[in-house]
This record gives structure tokens, C-alpha cells and sequence, in this order.
């Protein structure tokens, strides 16, 4: 069965520190990978996406995300944390042809001044 | 601002009844998503639809149901509330012209808060 995991609920990081948020996913066939980002009472936002090519991806607001097929993760980092970034974050997959799309369970930021 | 729409923005009703929420996707947009997001399912998909016809469904009540106008605006309607059904629940557009829900870009609304008493 398809699934995205989040392992993390809750990381506080201090501002100015490196982020690194993780994305497992299980699926069969080649996956397309998201980062989506909500502050509080907010809709989603897009941050990146991977489809193919290049497994390091970058996105808005300094976030990158490498895609490593050998241990089925998408993982979200950012080198240096703004107090703006407190948010919860959402990993989410899907598939050419599969008229599906998966959310993880998302990881609450926050940032400690 | 992701330029998707929704109204209301706050619902209040009681179970039982019946309640509309309304999508205006992005302008050039021809696909419109429908999601729940509750604290205990988390953020789910429920149907999306492409140019007004179903394409797509996730885990949808059948007490729920949704539509696409002609305009492209979109409605998702939701009968015989239970209290399960409070949730924030986020429509999303998209171009449309690539894999569907799987792979499209989506932009999501701020959402619509529904609490049923």
C-alpha cells in the first residue's frame, strides 16, 4: 500500500540553526514527491517538488529536499532557520497514471529565538 | 496568496443538516480538489474534478458530494452532518494538463472551518 511517514510530530529548533525534516514513502512505482508548508489558519503552500532528474531540489524560501531512491526519502532541510519558518509541514506523494495523493501526518516547527 | 477562493470561511451548524462550500479555482485553472483535514485522519483527499466532470476520488462520504460549473467554480456539498465531519476543509487548483492528482501542481484555498454542534 502507498504511504507517506513523517516520524516527526513536534522539532523546536533555534533560529539560525540548520532544519532537516523527514519524508519516507512507500510506493511501487516511481514517485512524485512534495513539500507543502501551513502557518496557522492558512491554506497550503507549495515548496518544491521532485518529478525526476536532479535529486536535489530546491525550492521557495531557501528549502531544499533530496530525493534518495535506495532509502525511499524525501527529506526537507534548510540551512539556517528564520523565526518565520514556524509552521507545519507536509510531505506528500503521487504517481503518473495513479489518481491518488497521499499527505504525511506533518511535522509542527518551532523556532526558539 | 495562492488566488484560489473559498467561502465561507467559518460554518457553524448542527448535525443533520446540510451545508454548501465554495471553491473559485485560480483564473486559467481547470481542476479543482477537494480535501479534509481533521485532527484525526490529518489531511486527506476527496474528489477532484477536471473541466467539470469527476476524474479523480479519494476517500469521499457518500454523504458528501461535489460539483464543477461551467464557470469552474466548484461546490462540495455535505449532507446529514455528524460531529466527525467538523474539519477545515481546503479546496486546490490546478492547470490540469498533466497526471491529475497525482502529479499536478495544486494551489491550495485558505479553507473553510467546519464545526457541527
Amino acid at each position: 500500500a502507498q504511504s507517506v511517514t513523517q516520524p516527526d510530530i513536534h522539532i523546536t529548533v533555534s533560529e539560525g540553526a540548520s532544519l532537516e525534516l523527514r519524508c519516507n514513502y512507500s510506493y511501487g512505482a516511481t514517485p512524485y514527491l512534495f513539500w507543502y508548508v501551513q502557518s496557522p489558519g492558512q491554506g497550503l503552500q507549495l515548496l518544491l517538488k521532485y518529478f525526476s532528474g536532479d535529486t536535489l531540489v530546491q525550492g521557495i524560501k531557501g528549502f531544499e529536499a533530496e530525493f534518495k531512491r535506495s532509502q525511499s526519502s524525501f527529506n526537507l532541510r534548510k540551512p539556517s532557520v528564520h523565526w518565520s519558518d514556524a509552521a507545519e509541514y507536509f510531505c506528500a506523494v503521487g504517481a503518473y497514471n495513479f489518481n491518488k495523493f497521499y499527505f504525511g501526518s506533518g511535522t509542527k516547527l518551532n523556532v526558539k529565538p | 496568496d495562492s488566488g484560489v477562493t473559498q467561502t465561507p470561511k467559518h460554518l457553524i451548524t448542527a448535525t443533520g443538516q446540510r451545508v454548501t462550500l465554495r471553491c473559485s479555482p485560480r483564473s486559467g485553472d481547470l481542476s479543482v480538489y477537494w480535501y479534509q483535514q481533521s485532527l484525526d485522519q490529518g489531511l486527506q483527499f476527496l474528489i477532484q474534478y477536471y473541466n467539470g466532470e469527476e476524474r479523480a476520488k479519494g476517500n469521499i462520504l457518500e454523504r458528501f458530494s461535489a460539483q464543477q460549473f461551467p464557470d469552474l467554480h466548484s461546490e462540495l456539498n455535505l449532507s446529514s452532518l455528524e460531529l466527525g465531519d467538523s474539519a477545515l476543509y481546503f479546496c486546490a487548483s490546478s492547470v490540469g494538463t498533466s497526471g491529475g492528482v497525482s502529479t499536478d501542481t495544486q494551489y491550495f484555498g485558505p479553507g473553510t472551518r467546519l464545526t457541527v454542534l
